[in-house]
């Protein structure tokens, strides 16, 4: 059975600083990997998709990496900004459904 | 295309009582979840369709929890009787080829 741990649980830094999130997962065979954002009382928000055979995905400030064969994925989060607080979490997409993390707070404090 | 659509938005109900929550995916995908998010569990897949056919509902906690979906652009999650536990924000998703797209959720509040 998949199992998807992110670390750490949650994260307080001053605003600036380059930040890196984790997502293991126990069984390589996945077939994508994304990550999310999710703001308090709101939904999930979909940030980098990384599908199987790449190694990562960049968008703005947010690169996510992928490494199937030691079960990991991180999230790198450049010049953090206060705006960038809420909750990352990554799902590993397991053949047809989405498998969940248990999701990093992240703040962000000017 | 606005993205995956769930009503209501808040529902509170009495224990006892049956609760409906509706979902209409994102035109053209055809994989469909629906998810149920606590503090105590996070994430947990409930049920999933594909072309609108129940693929695998063992997260569904029990019989008093049941989804339809009778077509393409719209599926239903209801709980019949409801109780205090099932208090939760449900999340609807859908998903194409590749990336999962989620609706803001309906939070269920059962008294």
């Amino acid at each position: 059975k998949q199992e998807v741990t992110q670390i750490p649980a949650a994260l307080s830094v001053p605003e600036g600083e380059n930040l890196v999130l984790n997502c293991s997962f126990t069984d390589s065979a996945i077939y994508n990997l994304q990550w999310f954002r999710q703001d308090p009382g709101k939904g999930l928000t979909s940030l980098l998709l990384i599908q199987s055979s790449q190694r990562e995905q960049t968008s703005g400030r947010l690169n996510a990496s992928l490494d199937k064969s030691s079960g990991r994925s991180t999230l790198y989060i450049a010049a953090s900004q206060p705006g960038d607080s809420a909750t990352y979490l990554c799902a590993v997409i397991d053949a047809d459904k989405l498998i969940f993390g248990t999701g990093t707070r992240l703040q962000v404090f000017p | 295309d606005a993205g995956v659509i769930q009503s209501p938005r808040h529902e509170v109900t009495e224990m006892g009582q049956e609760v409906t929550l509706r979902c209409k995916p994102i035109s053209g995908h055809d994989y469909l979840f629906w998810y149920r998010q606590t503090m105590m569990r996070g994430l947990e897949l409930l049920i999933y369709f594909n072309n609108n056919v129940p693929i695998d509902d063992s997260g569904m906690p029990e019989d008093r929890f049941s989804a339809k979906m009778p077509n393409a652009s719209f599926s239903t999650l209801k709980i019949q009787p409801s109780e205090p536990r099932d208090s939760a924000v449900y999340f609807c998703a859908s998903r194409g080829d590749s990336v999962a797209f989620f609706g803001q959720g309906t939070r269920l509040t059962v008294v």
